[in-house]
């Protein structure tokens, strides 16, 4: 079984301050983990993926996120917040029993004030 | 390359109708997964397909349902549907099976279904 928990719904920054948004997972497997961000009345994209290579994980736009298996942890940051950021964010995890799916957390949907 | 397309975008039904809902994946892409979106219960996996075999399925009722055509396109099916159904359907797909662990998926504009 797997699941994750985003532990804040909204988060809200002013352009140019960092951003941090938190996860926390569980998995019965070694997971692979991703953060997707979906803009208003759009799909989703995936901004990066954590599949057991590097711990610290690039993404798009400045996005990063780090893997910490003991913290069961992997928060998205982003040392500075631009305008075009707000949207919602998801965290998902797949366990590699065998199976594609994801398992999405709540969202946390970022705003982002001038 | 073309992403993934969904149609129709929009749809408005009403309670007991049914609904088909298609989704044509990535060219070269074999794995097809579908999700609803709802503001009450987010994001949740419906089922997923390759090579036109369901290979698993969520925790949904029978009434919806799904297949995989040879050209990998799918569709997903409604019957009976009620008020609760109304959500954004999201199709999805990847390059490679899922075994060996989740592939990046690349995500569809979605179908916003309306039931009155």
């Amino acid at each position: 079984a797997q699941s994750v928990t985003q532990l804040d719904s909204h988060v809200s920054v002013s352009e140019g301050t960092p951003v941090l948004l938190r996860c926390n997972y569980s998995s019965s497997y070694s997971p692979s983990l991703f953060w997707y961000v979906q803009h208003p009345n759009k799909g989703l994209q995936l901004l990066l993926k954590y599949t057991s290579a590097a711990t610290l994980v690039k993404g798009i736009n400045g996005f990063e996120a780090e893997f910490k298996k003991s913290e069961t942890s992997f928060h998205l940051t982003k040392p500075s917040a631009h305008m075009s950021d707000a949207a919602e964010y998801f965290c998902v995890v797949s366990d590699r029993s065998g199976y594609s799916t994801l398992t999405f957390g709540k969202g946390t949907m970022l705003l982002v004030s001038p | 390359k073309a992403g993934v397309t969904q149609t129709p975008r929009y749809l408005i039904k009403t309670r007991g109708q049914q609904v088909t809902l298609s989704c044509s994946p990535i060219s070269g892409h074999r794995s097809v997964s579908w999700y609803q979106q709802t503001p009450g219960q987010g994001l949740q996996f419906l089922f997923e397909y390759f090579s036109e075999t369901q290979r698993n399925k969520g925790n949904f009722p029978g009434r919806f349902s799904g297949r995989q055509f040879s050209n990998s396109r799918s569709e997903m099916n409604v019957s009976t549907l009620e008020l609760g159904d109304s959500a954004l359907y999201l199709c999805a797909s990847s390059l490679e099976p899922p075994s060996g662990g989740a592939g990046e998926q690349f995500f569809g504009p979605g179908t916003r279904l309306t039931v009155l």
